[in-house]
């Protein structure tokens, strides 16, 4: 099967500017995350998404990020504006979201993120 | 809330000897634990489950509910097992299943 896509791999800002993530989740997966890591450090979840619905944007920051999955397939994760500590890879992942074997989350490659 | 740590930021070993890496977590409920490795240039992948209680590529892990503990072994260490380990929480959230993670490990196996 096909794994989870996203685009942009590389993207370079300068601080100030917007930027838009874009991630196809696997077929048939009804939860999709996104997650921020930084250089050194594990990812941390940005906001996770149950088909169109929003269930955890605890540790998003609103202020400037958002996301967005109609339809509840693909889904954008957007910065505006963008600050120097944004700079990350920001990785997207899809599960079928059923305790009890259904829980394993399948990543993207992830989008490097550097804005200088 | 919930909390996985993993107090070993670097872990160096020699081929051949056996490994462990730690992992702690903080739930009250009933978790999934899992531990998810990267290696080299490559995606965020799942290495084993504690449902599954299988051994995969010689890597063993144990749930110890009393010590709130899923700690990665392996025996005798592998080159190619060099790469970044984390340990994931995953509990009920919404409908559906909210996963977190460690800060990682990274392992370095040398010849």
């Amino acid at each position: 099967e096909a794994g989870v896509a996203q685009s942009p791999r590389y993207k370079i800002i300068e601080k100030r500017q917007s930027v838009a993530f874009w991630c196809n989740p696997i077929s048939g997966h009804a939860t999709l995350y996104w997650y921020q890591q930084i250089l050194g450090q594990g990812p941390k979840l940005l906001i996770q998404f149950q088909n169109n619905g929003v269930v955890d944007d605890s540790q998003l920051p609103k202020d400037r990020f958002s996301a967005e999955r109609l339809k509840g397939v693909d889904s954008t994760l957007k910065i505006q504006p963008a600050k120097l500590e944004d700079s990350a890879v920001y990785l997207c992942a899809s599960s079928l979201g059923l305790r009890g074997g259904g829980t394993e989350a399948f990543f993207g490659q992830g989008t490097r993120l550097t804005v200088v | 809330a919930q909390r996985v740590t993993q107090p070993e930021k670097l872990l160096s070993v020699f081929k051949g000897a056996p490994v462990e890496l730690k992992c702690n977590y903080s739930y009250s409920g009933s978790p999934e634990l899992f531990w998810y490795v990267q290696y080299s240039r490559q995606r965020l992948q799942l290495l084993l489950r504690h449902i599954s209680r299988e051994s995969i590529k010689g890597f063993t892990a144990d749930l110890n509910k009393g010590e709130t503990s899923f700690h990665l072994k392996k025996p005798f260490a592998q080159e190619e097992d060099s790469a970044m380990y984390y340990c994931a929480l995953s509990r009920p959230q919404g409908g559906s299943e909210k996963l977190v993670f460690g800060k990682g490990t990274k392992l370095t196996v040398n010849p």
